[in-house]
């Protein structure tokens, strides 16, 4: 069976300091992944999507990236981190029958 | 007009009674649906998937298509505490070819004994 796993749960940073997220699937290949941010009290805001390895693509402007360096790893960045950031994090996989399984989220406070 | 809309709520349904959850979307060509639930604090969780027009039961739960009125609903028989959360409504849009999904900002539904 699937299992996607992210970390760290919670992290809370400064403003102006780096982020990186980390995001792996297991028992599946060649997964469409997914980063997603949910404000409190808010729907969820896709932010990133990825079909394939080096494939990224991005739905909203901000200070943030995304990298997938291997099929099943997908990582979101920042170089400098915004009090706006603050947020639910979660990534999800989908096999391309649209279908998407959520992680179990990490959720970030910018101080 | 937003892409997927839900009555934000919060819903209250005494326990044992029918929940009914609504969504209406506004790209005529969608071709998936899904509900989610979420708890407070956690990830969503995918309850239910529908394609066609018309009914499809699991459990509690039947999800209702109707493709003419652009309305795709959930409801949740013998309603549980358990069930207190929020229902998100998801759907694929018909110009997408990476498999995306639009989320409704989703309808809080309270249980009460």
């Amino acid at each position: 069976s699937q299992t996607i796993h992210q970390w760290p749960a919670t992290l809370v940073q400064p403003v102006g300091s780096p982020l990186s997220l980390e995001c792996t699937v297991e028992g599946t290949s060649n997964p469409n992944l997914y980063w997603y941010r949910q404000a409190a009290g808010r729907g969820l805001q896709l932010l990133f999507y990825s079909v394939g390895i080096g494939q990224i693509s991005s739905e909203v402007p901000q200070n943030l990236s995304a990298s997938r360096p291997q099929d099943r790893q997908f990582i979101l960045s920042s170089k400098k981190l915004l009090l706006s950031d603050s947020g639910f994090y979660l990534c999800a996989w989908s096999s391309g029958q649209y279908e998407q399984y959520f992680g179990p989220g990490t959720r970030l406070t910018v101080t | 007009q937003k892409e997927v809309e839900q009555n934000s709520g919060p819903l209250s349904v005494p326990e044992g009674a029918i929940a009914s959850l609504n969504c209406t979307y506004s790209d005529r060509v969608s071709q998936s649906f899904f509900w989610y639930r979420q708890y407070s604090g956690k990830s969503p969780e995918l309850i239910m998937s529908i394609y066609s027009n018309g009914d499809k039961e699991d459990g509690r739960f039947t999800a209702q298509l109707n493709k003419a009125s652009q309305y795709v609903s959930l409801l949740i028989r013998d309603s549980q505490p358990s069930d207190s959360a929020t229902y998100l409504c998801a759907v694929n849009p018909g110009y997408s070819s990476a498999s995306k999904i639009i989320f409704g900002s989703g309808t809080r539904l309270s249980i009460r004994p």
